[in-house]
């Protein structure tokens, strides 16, 4: 069965600091992975996915299929990324997607 | 455009009780989703609905009933609330297929307690 695990509850930085957030996933399939992001008292809303190969916000993430990895990345942290960040996994020809646990990103000055 | 709504927001209920969380969204979205958000669980999906009379169970469906008679509409339902059901319900939609296909469109939430 698939699986992603994010192994940070929460991850506090410094402003200006790099970032990484990690994901694994385990999945025999060919998988397509996300990045969601809920902001305070906004909605969860993608942030990025890895077949697109972009940049959104700063972020990156790529994905390591030896690895099993789509880690997610920013080099110099903002106070706006405080937010909480999931990892998700699609498998199938549905739109159904298995998260993981999510990471409390906290950035300070 | 209003999107994807949910009601009521905020519900308490007692144990025993049934309790329908509504989903309405304006998008024609062909899959509808819901998830419930639990403090080291993350988001768990507990139904899907690929169309119009057609849905499916997730991981941790026992427990609920949904229907979809309306593209539009997905209410869950929990036939009789158990503590264990006090949590943040999400619903989702997605369009099918195309380069979108696996962007989900969340509502804002209902938190439900359950005492």
């Amino acid at each position: 069965a698939q699986r992603v695990t994010q192994p940070e509850k929460l991850l506090s930085v410094f402003k200006g600091a790099p970032v990484e957030l990690k994901c694994n996933y385990s999945y025999s399939g060919s998988p397509e992975l996300f990045w969601y992001v809920q902001y305070s008292r906004q909605r969860l809303q993608l942030l990025l996915r890895h077949i697109s190969r972009e940049s959104i916000k700063g972020f990156t993430a790529d994905l390591n299929k030896g690895e099993t990895s789509f880690h997610l990345k920013k080099p110099f942290a903002q106070e706006e990324d405080s937010a909480m960040y999931y990892c998700a996994l699609r498998t199938g020809t549905a739109s159904k997607l298995t998260f993981g646990t999510g990471t409390r990103l906290q950035v300070t000055l | 455009d209003a999107g994807i709504t949910q009601s009521p927001r905020y519900k308490i209920t007692e144990t025993g009780r049934q309790v329908t969380l509504m989903c309405h969204q304006t998008w024609s979205h062909s899959y509808m989703f819901w998830y419930r958000q639990d403090l080291g669980h993350g988001l768990r999906l507990i139904y899907y609905s690929a169309a119009a009379d057609i849905t499916d169970k997730g991981e941790v469906s026992d427990g609920y009933v949904v229907s979809r008679s309306k593209t539009e509409n997905f209410p869950l339902t929990l036939e009789s609330a158990t503590r264990s059901q006090t949590s943040v319900y999400f619903c989702a939609s997605s369009p099918a297929g195309g380069p979108d296909t696996g962007e989900l469109f969340f509502g804002e939430g209902s938190r439900l307690t359950v005492l």
